[in-house]
């Protein structure tokens, strides 16, 4: 089976940093994927990693460790439009052409002036 | 052209109506998949279809029946839900090799009275 966990919820401040950590056990890992979800609205896709190491894309990066299952999501100068859930989605190869991507438990960032 | 499409956006049905939630894609994706997710809750994988063929049942209650006519189309017909299945019902894309990140539509929001 698959356990992927997030902390449910985060708080921080306009402008600031904050790190988002995603820890993950799984079989057939096939890639590491962020999504971002505002209220009432699908899931849009932020960043992937396959590879150890950090991604950087704008005012997000994203960071991967095989061999420590974890990875973490960074927001830097947040701005209150990024209040938002994220979701840490682990793709697996499932078998043939197919993978499975099952999504973590997701955290609630809020962004207060 | 990078949407997927999903109708009706809101469904009301009672427990003994059969309806129908239809999904299309035109980016040449040959993975198509059913989410559902319940209010602040990440989305839970239901089925995944593989070059028009289903690849994964998550176990899912056969009053569900996912149906993939074409490289297109993806529906899922509703029959003898129950309350407790109210929930948006997302529906998602991806290209089978590279990054393989899941594009999602809208979603059609499930109320079973």
């Amino acid at each position: 089976g698959q356990n992927i966990d997030q902390p449910t919820e985060m708080t921080a401040t306009e402008g600031a940093i904050v790190q988002i950590n995603c820890t993950y056990q799984t079989s057939g890992f096939n890639g590491l994927f962020w999504y971002q979800q505002h209220a009432g609205e699908a899931p849009t896709f932020l960043s992937y990693n396959v590879l150890d190491g950090l991604e950087e894309k704008g005012r997000f990066s994203s960071f991967l460790s095989r061999s420590k299952g974890y990875s973490y999501l960074l927001l830097k100068e947040l701005q209150m439009k990024d209040s938002a859930s994220y979701l840490c989605a682990v793709r697996s190869f499932y078998g043939g052409a197919t993978n499975k991507l099952i999504f973590g438990t997701g955290t609630l960032l809020a962004v207060q002036p | 052209d990078t949407e997927v499409t999903q109708t009706p956006k809101h469904l009301v049905m009672g427990m003994t109506n059969k309806k129908s939630l239809k999904c299309e894609q035109h980016m040449g994706h040959r993975a198509m998949y059913w989410y559902k997710q319940k209010a602040k809750k990440p989305p839970e994988l239901m089925f995944v279809y593989s070059y028009e063929k289903l690849s994964i049942n998550e176990s899912v209650p056969s009053r569900f029946s996912p149906e993939c006519p074409n490289s297109s189309l993806l529906n899922l017909h509703l029959h003898a839900l129950q309350p407790e299945d109210s929930a948006l019902y997302l529906c998602a894309s991806s290209q089978q090799g590279g990054s393989g990140e899941l594009f999602f539509g809208e979603g059609s929001r499930l109320t079973v009275l």
